[in-house]
């Protein structure tokens, strides 16, 4: 299996919602990642997680919460946003930060937000 | 820092043609070079890699040659179809900096039967 899913594939929400986007792999992965993609740019890396701990926050809004509650499994909880924040936002998983080899990032389909 | 940059597109091809987008990259040490194809409406895709120099990464006919001495890796593919249309990211991964993919700007890919 070398697949990593995210549900909800769309979502969209007002600014005093509250929801949250889910990741899932089973490839084994340690590395866990957020991206960020605004229409016609490059994905924008939000948070890294390694071994179930955060390892980067590339200084992202508070309104964005991540959570790992296990190897398989990445969630970002959503709470409070503005309409900028529309985004085709994806996950993305890799073998671990320190592996010799294998560091390629493996993404989902991604899950579209608006907010309204 | 670490920086990639890619011709700006659109491309536009007609079938059978040949396919070139030019990636160049700055960084320090030795990083792991990238393409990753998106579809419309969908995911990044990783394409093909190549971790050091004269490696060659090739994938479902794409081919890309890492470069030190140019510091590029360049896409390419002898006969494009239809299928191929997207938009192409190349992009970097040092090791010591987190394992952070650093992708340039994208390049999307038209191919006109």
């Amino acid at each position: 299996d070398t697949e990593v899913t995210q549900t909800p594939k769309h979502l969209v929400m007002g600014m005093t919602n509250k929801k949250s986007l889910k990741c899932e792999q089973h490839m084994g992965h340690r590395a866990m990642y957020w991206y960020k993609q605004k229409a016609k740019k490059p994905p924008e890396l939000m948070f890294v997680y390694s071994y179930e701990k955060l390892s980067i926050n590339e200084s992202v809004p508070s309104r964005f919460s991540p959570e790992c509650p296990n190897s398989s499994l990445l969630n970002l909880h959503l709470h409070a946003l503005q309409p900028e924040d529309s985004a085709l936002y994806l996950c993305a998983s890799s073998q671990d930060l320190l592996a010799s080899g294998g560091d390629e990032q493996f993404f989902g389909p991604g899950t579209r937000l608006t907010v309204l | 820092g670490n920086s990639v940059t890619q011709m700006e597109g659109p491309v536009t091809l007609s079938e059978e043609a040949f396919l070139t987008i030019n990636c160049t990259y700055t960084a320090t040490g030795y990083p792991s070079l990238f393409w990753y194809v998106q579809y419309p409406g969908e995911g990044l895709q990783l394409l093909l890699k190549a971790t050091k120099a004269d490696d060659k990464g090739s994938n479902k006919g794409f081919e890309a040659t890492y470069r030190k001495e140019t510091t590029s890796f360049h896409l390419e593919k002898g006969s494009v179809q239809v299928s191929d249309s997207a938009v192409y990211f190349c992009a970097l991964l040092r090791r010591a900096a987190g394992n952070k993919l650093t992708f340039g700007g994208g390049t999307r890919v038209l191919v006109k039967p």
